[in-house]
């Protein structure tokens, strides 16, 4: 069966400093992966996705994200953190059915 | 151009009853998809429509149903309202098979006491 896994519930950083945001999937056919933001009391903001073609996907905000297939990862980064990227993101893959698997989230602190 | 609508943003309801959630789709959106995100969790997917049918549903009891309607805009249906069925109820909607990507709506919060 198809997972997501996102390693490290709560993630802290300093203003400045790189993020690193972990996702893992699990998957028997050529998956889609998307990265997923939510802002407290908010509905889910698309941030990146990657479908077929290039593997290093840039997203909204400075975020990218890199597929590794050998490595069956899909983890965000962002070069310099800011106070307002301080939110929950989700992980989620979708094959063949079309419906979206989350994992169970990631919260983001920025520290000054 | 407006996204995903939900309405309405906050219920409060007693256990047994039932509740409606709406849900408009993004303008050229033909696909609705329902997530539930309990507290602290990711949404979970509960069904999925398009063309007025139910194409795929996830685990979930009988007791979530739901409804397409021509204007492509959808109905969440829960009956018998469990303390446990509390969470935020979010809408999402893509073109097609959503392969790329969906739009999400800011959510109904229903509350269960």
């Amino acid at each position: 069966a198809q997972s997501v896994t996102q390693l490290g519930s709560h993630v802290s950083v300093s203003e400045g400093a790189l993020v690193l945001l972990r996702c893992n999937y699990s998957s028997s056919v050529p998956p889609y992966l998307f990265w997923y933001v939510q802002y407290p009391n908010q509905g889910l903001q698309l941030l990146l996705k990657y479908t077929t073609g290039a593997t290093l996907v840039k997203g909204i905000n400075g975020f990218e994200a890199e597929f590794k297939k050998s490595e069956t990862s899909f983890h965000l980064t962002k070069p310099s953190a800011h106070m307002s990227d301080a939110a929950e993101y989700f992980c989620a893959y979708t094959g063949t059915a079309s419906k979206l698997t989350f994992g169970t989230g990631t919260r983001l602190q920025v520290t000054l | 151009d407006a996204g995903v609508t939900q309405s309405p943003t906050h219920l409060i309801k007693t256990r047994g009853q039932q509740v409606t959630l709406r849900c408009s789709p993004k303008s050229g959106h033909d696909t609705v998809s329902w997530y539930q995100q309990a507290l602290g969790q990711g949404p979970q997917f509960i069904f999925q429509y398009y063309e007025e049918e139910e194409r795929q549903r996830g685990n979930f009891p009988d007791r979530f149903s739901g409804h397409q309607f021509p204007n492509y805009s959808s109905e969440l249906n829960v009956n018998a309202l469990l303390l446990g069925d509390s969470a935020l109820y979010l809408c999402a909607s893509s073109p097609g098979q959503g392969n790329d990507g969906y739009t999400f709506g800011s959510g109904t919060r229903l509350t269960v006491v």
